[in-house]
């Protein structure tokens, strides 16, 4: 399968700060990028879906100027927490996938601490 | 609302037995993902089921998908210890507020085999 990589693998921040994380396809163009959610012992919740060039369409009850989503190119995607606070502390997993292809593809998972 | 629920969300088996997980889902998909997840890691792809009637097996792992009864199995043969992670079914339908499909997630099941 295609490689997607993410980046950091974990990273622990103080409150009020922001943090970026990246999403890479390693070896191909991505038309599409995920992002997900995952609260300890919960299953993964769709934040948002974003497409190269256009601005990424969230999920109901997602906050757009906290969770901002970048897809700047065909193979990065950044999401970027702002004004972190202990709750927004999860497990973080991006995926990528193009138009034409059957399944996407998962990267590493970044698990975020706010202290 | 749309909802992808398994079935059951907690299975503790003994090593040699057989077990079925369930995953229905109440929207219309033509595609289902099934995914192992270890603990405090990402996704692992499974199976990919793109048609009704599909099945498809992977070592002691089979998945089905019935279409038209909006339903999966993941059916686990003579289980053993490795086998011990979460599973979790996904489907990809059209969002038609967006006009993207996008993946959605079932609640997931915490498999435990017991030696």
């Amino acid at each position: 399968g295609a490689v997607v990589s993410q980046h950091p693998s974990w990273v622990i921040c103080k409150s009020g700060t922001s943090v970026k994380i990246e999403c890479r396809s390693l070896d191909f163009q991505a038309t599409t990028m995920f992002w997900y959610r995952q609260f300890p012992k919960q299953s993964l919740m769709l934040m948002a879906t974003s497409n190269e060039g256009s601005k990424a369409t969230y999920e109901q009850g997602v906050e757009k100027d906290k969770f901002l989503i970048n897809h700047a190119s065909l193979t990065l995607s950044t999401l970027t927490v702002t004004s972190a606070h202990p709750e927004d502390s999860s497990f973080y997993i991006c995926s990528a996938g193009t138009y034409t292809w059957t399944e996407a593809f998962f990267g590493q998972g970044t698990r975020l601490t706010v202290v | 609302e749309l909802k992808v629920e398994q079935n059951p969300l907690f299975l503790s088996m003994q090593e040699g037995k057989n077990y079925t997980i369930y995953c229905n889902y109440s929207t219309t998909s033509d595609r289902l993902y099934w995914y192992r997840q270890d603990p405090g890691k990402s996704l692992e792809s499974l199976f990919v089921l793109l048609s009704n009637g599909a099945v498809k097996q992977e070592g002691r792992l089979m998945a089905s998908l019935d279409t038209k009864a909006r339903l999966s199995t993941l059916h686990i043969t003579a289980a053993v210890h490795d086998l011990s992670a979460t599973y979790f079914c996904a489907v990809y339908p059209l969002d038609t507020t967006s006009g993207t499909y996008k993946y959605i997630f079932g609640t997931g099941t915490r498999l435990k085999v017991l030696a």
